[in-house]
Parts: C-alpha cells; sequence; structure tokens
C-alpha cells in the first residue's frame, strides 16, 4: 500500500495522559501536514513539516502539542495530558513538493477520544 | 469572518439531479482552488484542482472559480448515490503560503 498511512485508528486516552499519533507518508513525499477535524467542522491545519524541520506551525496550540517529523521514521504528532477538547480526528497529509499548491495525499486519519 | 465559508448543509437531492456546491473566501492571495470528497470515516481524497480563475470539467464534475468574485463553486451532473459525502472546498496561496485552508464541508446526501 503507497497510500499515507496513519496509526494508531483509533485511541482512547484519560485526562492528563499522553496521545502519540504516528504517520507515514506516500513514498516519496518528504513533506508533510497535520490536520484536526471536530465533528460537523472542516479541517483545520496544525502543522507543516519537511524531514527533521518545521516549517509552518502557526496552527499548532502554544502548549502540549508538538511535531517532528525526523530523518528516519514517520512524522509524529504529540499531545501531552490530553483534555476532552482534544477529541477529534487527526488527518495527516504528505505531497511531493512543498510549493503550497494544495494537492494533499490525505490518510485515513487517527481519531481520539480523551475520557 | 472565516477566510473560507462553506454551507455544511445538508444537501439533499435525488438520483440524477445537477447538484451545486459553492464556498467564498475573503484572501486574494489564494491562487490554488481544491475540491475534496470525504466518505464517513475516511480521509479527504482530491476530486477537482483549478489554478486561478476559469472552469475545469471531468467527467460529471465541473469546477469554477471566479476569482473577481472570490466564489468557486463544484457542479456534479446525473448525481448518484455514491456521489453521497461531504465535499470540502480548499484553497492555497501557493509558493509562500503553505497552508492549504478548508471550508466546513458541505455534506450531500443523493436519495435513490
Amino acid at each position: 500500500n503507497a497510500g499515507v498511512m496513519q496509526n494508531p485508528r483509533h485511541l482512547v486516552r484519560r485526562r492528563g495522559q499522553e496521545a502519540r499519533l504516528r504517520c507515514s507518508p506516500m513514498k516519496g513525499h518528504s513533506h508533510v501536514y497535520w490536520y484536526r477535524q471536530l465533528p460537523e467542522e472542516g479541517l483545520k491545519f496544525m502543522v507543516y513539516l519537511q524531514k527533521e524541520n518545521i516549517i509552518d506551525e502557526s496552527g499548532m496550540p502554544k502548549e502540549r502539542f508538538s511535531a517532528e517529523f525526523p530523518k528516519e521514521g514517520p512524522s509524529i504528532l504529540r499531545i501531552q495530558q490530553v483534555v476532552r477538547g482534544d477529541s477529534a480526528a487527526y488527518f495527516c497529509a504528505s505531497s511531493p513538493n512543498g510549493q503550497g499548491t494544495g494537492e494533499l495525499f490525505f490518510g485515513e486519519g487517527s481519531r481520539l477520544t480523551v475520557l | 469572518q472565516k477566510e473560507v465559508e462553506q454551507d455544511p448543509g445538508p444537501l439533499s437531492v435525488p438520483e440524477g439531479a445537477i447538484v451545486s456546491l459553492n464556498c467564498t473566501y475573503s484572501n486574494s492571495a489564494f491562487q490554488y482552488f481544491m475540491w475534496y470528497r470525504q466518505y464517513s470515516r475516511k480521509g479527504p481524497e482530491l476530486l477537482m484542482y483549478t489554478y486561478s480563475s476559469g472552469n475545469k470539467e471531468d467527467g460529471r464534475f465541473t469546477a469554477q472559480v471566479d476569482k473577481s468574485s472570490k466564489y468557486i463553486s463544484l457542479f456534479i451532473r446525473d448525481s448518484q448515490p455514491s456521489d453521497s459525502a461531504t465535499y470540502l472546498c480548499a484553497m492555497s496561496a501557493g509558493t509562500g503560503g503553505f497552508k492549504t485552508i478548508f471550508g466546513a464541508g458541505t455534506r450531500l446526501f443523493v436519495k435513490a
């Protein structure tokens, strides 16, 4: 499967725990984007990363959220000390270039539920 | 004011109808305009992609962009039950504007 792979697909955490979401981009893609989708809402941009670099994190909450895309391995979105408001679907997308032309290839999403 | 406005619907039509979906936007820097389709519990998939103003047709789908009015449309002809999904408009400023901004999505139901 050469598509964008996200795991876990579903994650349940209690308030105060940590959530780690992983994303492997399509083969040959080195640009990764994370979006959050709340029920009945559109996709909200969180962060754009290239290998080993954060390019744009203007959509990331200032606290508790972090993202990385190491030289080897998947991109990881980390949410520390989760709260109920973090419950959402988190989508990763990749693109073959970073020119911002909007052609994004999405994974199936990771659905986080905070109890 | 949101950068991209999209009526969330839901929109319910009979099979075979022509569907019109629309978005308005406020940022004149947007150059690339997309429509994504998202089935329930799935990730969005790119449906139509247009650069600048004009029309683009692909089978039963036609995308229109009117930059002077900051208005984009997606038309679906001969709609099918399999078209039932959420349609998200999306826009990007291109080089230097790395973010793709999405509308809230319109839920479409096509009744057999």
